[in-house]
Order: C-alpha cells, then structure tokens, then sequence
C-alpha cells in the first residue's frame, strides 16, 4: 500500500519568510514524489518531481528515503506562492497517483 | 493544443439521468485517467487506460462506466447515480502511464 501524509492542513507565512511544507510518505519499493500546486480558479499542475532535481518558482524538494520525507521549501515566500499544495507519491513503474490530504498555504502581506 | 478539456463544466443531474462527461487532449498522450475529488479532499484515481485499454480500475461502482473511443478522447457515462457522487471530475492525461500528469479543470457533478 501506498500513503502519503501531510501533516498541515493550513500554513500562514508572512511575505519574505521562509516556507516548509512537509510531506511523509510510506511505501515498501521505490518510490517517485511529487508537488503539484492549485492555484486560485486554476487547474492542478506538477509544480516538482524529484527525479528531476530542479527548482520551480523558487521552490525545492529533496527525497530523504532515511526519514521518507519529501518536505517543500522556499527561502522567501512571495503572495503568488499562495495555493493548495499535494504531495503525491507513485511507485516506480506503477501507475497509481496517490495524493496527500493537501495543505492551504497562506502568503500574509 | 497544450491542454486538457472537459465538458462540461457543471452538469447537475437527478438519479434516474443518464449523462456522459468528456474529456479531450492532442498532446499525443497515450495515458489517460479520470479522478474524482470530493470538497476539501485530494484527487482519488477512478481509472487509468493505457493505449486505449482499461489498466487500472480502483473499484469504482458500475454506475460509472468509462470509454476510451480512441487516443485523444475519454468519456465517463453516468447512470443511476446517488446524490454522494456529487463532486469535481478531474480528468488527467500523460505521455504514458510513468510520465507526468496533465490535469483538465475539471467537471462539477451535482446529483439531486
């Protein structure tokens, strides 16, 4: 089975403050990590996925297989930066997307 | 064309209707998937066609009923349904069944 947990519903950040969404997962093989972002009246999209290491509007996730966190973070939030934020896990050459239970973060002016 | 299309948006139905939802993409994608996403909750996969075929359905009750007529087009029709499947239809597409994902807006479902 495969879960992915996040543990904050709701994150408030003040403007030019650091961010840290965090995310745990559990998963017996390998697994493929994701952020996907909604913003306001707009579809989901991929904002990261681990396999390919970069950087997205600020924005970095590292895979710790040790603690199977995926944790999201941004040395200095902006208010565009204000969205619903998924992890999501996929097994390695599976097909199943399983979401986390999503954390509304808030950018304060 | 980059994108993802459902019609409708919003579709309000009684439990007797019989409706369809559908979805489009010309990205070439041979995955495509259909989610349902009920209020404050995350997207739940219903089902996954890969090149047309049907490779994952996660137990989704037969009131559901998907179709893939061909690589660009996914439909879901919809019978009989209960006034708890009201919710936001995601559907999604990706180059394959290991890529990323593409999501469409989404259609809104009401059941009266």
């Amino acid at each position: 089975a495969q879960r992915v947990t996040q543990p904050e519903k709701l994150l408030s950040v003040f403007k030019g403050a650091p961010v840290e969404l965090k995310c745990n997962y559990s998963y017996s093989g390998s697994p493929e990590l994701f952020w996907y972002v909604q913003y306001s009246r707009q579809r989901l999209q991929l904002l990261l996925r681990h396999i390919s290491r970069e950087s997205i509007k600020g924005f970095t996730a590292d895979l710790n297989k040790g603690e199977t966190s995926f944790h999201l973070k941004k040395p200095f939030a902006q208010e565009e930066d204000s969205a619903m934020y998924y992890c999501a896990l996929r097994g390695f050459g599976n097909e199943k997307l399983t979401f986390g239970t999503g954390t509304r973060l808030t950018i304060i002016p | 064309d980059t994108e993802v299309t459902q019609t409708p948006k919003h579709l309000v139905m009684g439990m007797t209707n019989k409706k369809s939802l559908k979805c489009e993409q010309h990205m070439g994608h041979r995955a495509m998937y259909w989610y349902k996403q009920k209020a404050k909750k995350p997207p739940e996969l219903m089902f996954v066609y890969s090149y047309e075929k049907l490779s994952i359905n996660e137990s989704v009750p037969s009131r559901f009923s998907p179709e893939c007529p061909n690589s660009s087009l996914l439909n879901l029709h919809l019978h009989a349904l209960q006034p708890e499947d009201s919710a936001l239809y995601l559907c999604a597409s990706s180059p394959s069944v290991i890529g990323e994902q593409f999501f469409g807006p989404g259609t809104r479902l009401t059941v009266l």
